[in-house]
């Protein structure tokens, strides 16, 4: 089994609001990814977790928090993000950080107005 | 600095006509090549690994080889559910080790 699960699959917020997208996996994998993706270019890179610990930022804004509360589970807080933040939040795992493929989750389409 | 570029930008099939994409990158030192597909609005989808030269991986119409410089993708007789964007990325031995994606070939197969 190599599914990664998102939830939810779209979420509309206006700027004020706070809310978090969650991810999960059961492949024992030990690295979890945020990515964003805007239409018709490939994936960004936000955050990873390694091993249950942060470990690369991306140069991402404060408006965006990453949680990874244990091995299985990866939440993206979300608080007072602006309309150009409005993309497909992609989810991803690997069993380790080197030289393995990523798996990823369907996605969760965030709407910001 | 590591680059991937992928070509063509877009690619228009019959049904049944072969093709190849292609990813040329440059990185010091590959660990590891990776092929995905990607439906519009859905997340990627894991296809291949490639780690060396020489090094190639088939999946029903799908065949992926790797060079020193670049990586094929071949469809062999393509049909329309094949219809997607195909996004090649590579992992580097030095640095952070995160993958560096291309910008993907969106190919349409058409009956």
């Amino acid at each position: 089994d190599t599914e990664v699960t998102q939830t939810p699959k779209h979420l509309v917020m206006g700027m004020t609001n706070k809310k978090s997208l969650k991810c999960e996996q059961h492949m024992g994998h030990r690295a979890m990814y945020w990515y964003k993706q805007k239409a018709k270019k490939p994936p960004e890179l936000m955050f990873v977790y390694s091993y249950e610990k942060l470990s690369i930022n991306e140069s991402v804004p404060s408006r965006f928090s990453p949680e990874c509360p244990n091995s299985s589970l990866l939440n993206l807080h979300l608080h007072a993000l602006q309309p150009e933040d409005s993309a497909l939040y992609l989810c991803a795992s690997s069993p380790d950080r080197v030289g393995h493929e990523q798996y990823f989750g369907p996605g969760t389409r965030l709407t910001v107005t | 600095e590591d680059q991937v570029t992928q070509s063509p930008e877009a690619l228009r099939l019959q049904e049944g006509e072969s093709s190849s994409l292609n990813c040329s990158y440059t990185v010091s030192g590959l660990r590891g090549l990776f092929w995905y597909r990607q439906d519009p609005g859905k997340g990627p989808e894991f296809l291949f690994t490639l780690y060396s030269a020489g090094e190639e991986k088939e999946k029903e119409r799908l065949k992926a080889t790797l060079t020193k410089k670049e990586s094929f993708l071949h469809i062999t007789a393509p049909k329309p559910e094949d219809s997607a964007t195909y996004l090649c990325a590579v992992q580097a031995r030095t640095g952070a080790n995160n993958l560096f994606f291309g910008t993907g070939t969106r190919l349409t197969v058409i009956p």
